[in-house]
């Protein structure tokens, strides 16, 4: 029930193109889901995060999309950039439980 | 932004000597910080919530023993490696929450490399 699946596990994408990462998670009381952005020997930074009273959060290039029937999110990266090239992790949690449970990730590569 | 530092962000140890890594929340109070492990090209893995003043709760099959947590005060935890071996080998990262409902700050992480 704590499971988070993130797909694909990686995703090669031409410069201006959108990247879209998909995350589904079968615990219900999750109701935090923030995405995290790691480059190589560095700590995860949050992008942005949404909860489930929204359908969708959009801030600068990246926008999150929130199915809350389909226990689904996803996030599209508009007009991607050779510095977006890092792992993108998709997360989840019940407020006030504080626990993130992250997906498995996405390894993200832009291309000229 | 908060920012939670580590140190050291990496170390290379011989088999069997302990190590210490700290975190720090450098300009807020964090009660509450959190522990993770990751391998080469996987995800996140959470060892144990540290709570300050008192022991940390460790995820189920994780060796509270193997792993000293310490949240001595509202800006510092520490974890030991006790008696380490190449298996624990790994990035540890720590992240703290600024604030009842603020954003999760994550550490650089320290790479730890056990000979």
């Amino acid at each position: 029930q704590q499971q988070v699946k993130q797909s694909p596990q990686s995703l090669i994408v031409q410069k201006g193109g959108i990247s879209i990462i998909n995350c589904a998670y079968e615990n219900t009381a999750f109701d935090y889901f923030p995405w995290y952005q790691q480059f190589p020997g560095k700590g995860p930074a949050l992008l942005i995060a949404i909860r489930p009273d929204v359908s969708e959060k959009k801030e600068g290039r990246f926008t999150i999309s929130f199915n809350k029937s389909a226990k689904q999110f996803s996030l599209h990266i508009m007009d991607s950039q050779p510095g977006d090239s890092a792992t993108y992790f998709c997360a989840a949690s019940h407020f006030g439980n504080e626990k993130l449970t992250f997906g498995t990730g996405t390894r993200l590569t832009i291309i000229p | 932004g908060a920012v939670v530092s580590q140190h050291p962000s990496w170390v290379i140890c011989k088999s069997g000597t302990s190590v210490k890594i700290e975190c720090r929340s450098l300009d807020f109070q964090a009660t509450t910080m959190f522990w993770y492990r990751q391998f080469p090209k996987q995800s996140l893995m959470l060892m144990a919530t540290s709570n300050e003043g008192s022991k940390a709760t460790y995820e189920q099959g994780v060796e509270k023993d193997k792993f000293l947590i310490n949240h001595a005060s509202l800006t510092l935890s520490t974890l030991t490696v006790t008696s380490a071996h190449p298996e624990d080998s790994s990035f540890y990262i720590c992240s703290a929450r600024a604030g009842y409902d603020g954003e999760l700050f994550f550490g650089e992480g320290s790479r730890l490399t056990v000979l």
